[in-house]
Order: C-alpha cells, then sequence, then structure tokens
C-alpha cells in the first residue's frame, strides 16, 4: 500500500484566512480524493483531485471554498479559503490503487478561531 | 442519496468474544465493500475488503457479504482491549472509485 503523508499535521488559523494543506504520496498513484471529517462524525468526500485536469467536487463543495490541485501523479494540496470557524474539522487526504481500495494519510487537524 | 448505515454502539464485549459489526447500504449497484479501523486521533486505517458474496477470512477478522439483503458485516474473533476503535463501513458504488462511508461503530472490548 502507498505510504501518505500530509503537512501541516495541525494548525490553529483566524476568521477569513487561507490555509493549503499538502499531501504526498510515496508511489505515483491514479487517484487522489480529499476528505472531511468533522469533530464526531464520519468521513465526507470532498472532491477528487485529477492529475492534469479540474478537481470533481461534491455536492455541497465548490472549487472557490476548497481550490484544489495536483501537479503530477504523487502530489496534491487542497485550500481551505476564508475559513470561518465552521471549518474547523479533520482533513484526510487518500490515494487510490487498481483495487479500488483507498488508503489514508495521517490527516491535517484544523480549528479556527 | 447513496447511503450507509451502522449502528453507532458502543459495542461492548469482554475480551476473547467474538464483536459482530454489521452495516447496511442503500444502493444496490454497489460492487466493493471495505471496513476501516479509526483509533481515536488517528485516521482510518484499512483493515479488510470484500467484492463477492459469502465470507473472506483474514487473521481474526471475517467480512460477511450479502448483496441480496443489502448487508456487510465484520467479525472480530479473540476480540483484544486493542481493537477497541471506530470501525467505519464504506461503499463504493461506480467506477469512479469514491467511497461512501457509514457513520461508525464505536467498538469497546473490556479486559
Amino acid at each position: 500500500s502507498a505510504v501518505i503523508s500530509q503537512k501541516p499535521s495541525r494548525d490553529i488559523c483566524q476568521r477569513g484566512t487561507s490555509l493549503t494543506i499538502q499531501c504526498q504520496v510515496d508511489s505515483q498513484v491514479t487517484m487522489m480524493f480529499w476528505y472531511r471529517q468533522q469533530p464526531g462524525q464520519s468521513l465526507t468526500l470532498i472532491a477528487t483531485a485529477n492529475q492534469g485536469s479540474e478537481a470533481t467536487y461534491e455536492s455541497g463543495f465548490v472549487i472557490d471554498k476548497f481550490p484544489i490541485s495536483r501537479p503530477n501523479l504523487t502530489f496534491s494540496t487542497l485550500t481551505v479559503s476564508n475559513m470561518s470557524p465552521e471549518d474547523s474539522s479533520i482533513y484526510l487526504c487518500s490515494s487510490g490503487d487498481s483495487q479500488e481500495t483507498q488508503y489514508f494519510g495521517p490527516g491535517t487537524r484544523l480549528l479556527v478561531l | 442519496q447513496k447511503e450507509v448505515e451502522q449502528n453507532s454502539g458502543p459495542l461492548s464485549v469482554p475480551e476473547g468474544a467474538i464483536a459482530s459489526l454489521n452495516c447496511t447500504y442503500s444502493d444496490r449497484g454497489s460492487q466493493s465493500f471495505f471496513w476501516y479501523r479509526q483509533y481515536s486521533g488517528k485516521s482510518p486505517e484499512l483493515i479488510m475488503f470484500i467484492y463477492s458474496n459469502g465470507d473472506k477470512e483474514d487473521g481474526r477478522f471475517t467480512a460477511q457479504l450479502n448483496k441480496a439483503s443489502q448487508y456487510v458485516s465484520l467479525l472480530i474473533r479473540d476480540s483484544q482491549p486493542s481493537d477497541s476503535a471506530t470501525y467505519l463501513c464504506a461503499v463504493n458504488g461506480d467506477s469512479s472509485y469514491k467511497l461512501i462511508f457509514g457513520s461508525g461503530t464505536r467498538l469497546l472490548v473490556r479486559p
């Protein structure tokens, strides 16, 4: 399975600012995804990060709020823009392999004040 | 709206017992089914996946799938306190590899 790292591991941010989260995979992968896990909740898919094209967003998530980049097959970024306290959450990236299984990074714990 | 349902628990079992975790899903077209374990403060860890009806065993874990009943379960034999965690059921129903997660069942294994 792929080994995934994320930076930063946690951050405390002020309302109205933006934070970019990085996700690095140790091998080339076809699929990369971004999820949000709010306190005490399960995982919600934000978007699929597509290499070389725009990300595919799920209902309720928009590019202006969560811009995503995927410049190559091992790296992606998620930006949380114009943050509010409701954006306080754990943000997780995952990668998918040919067996459709997904492996998760360690997550980024975000607190917005 | 595709849904995956799990009992939130907590499910409490004594050490050495069999823990049975259950999950139902709404989309009959779902093809792939996954169980993840998530310890508090950690990210989800893949335990097992199953594609075909029947049982799949891996060590102390057995996944069971019944597509006719739209039901998937995870059995943990000889439960250990270290198995105490939240278990997430996830389902993939189309070709995009997207996973839909249940809300998770919290398992407590009492020493």
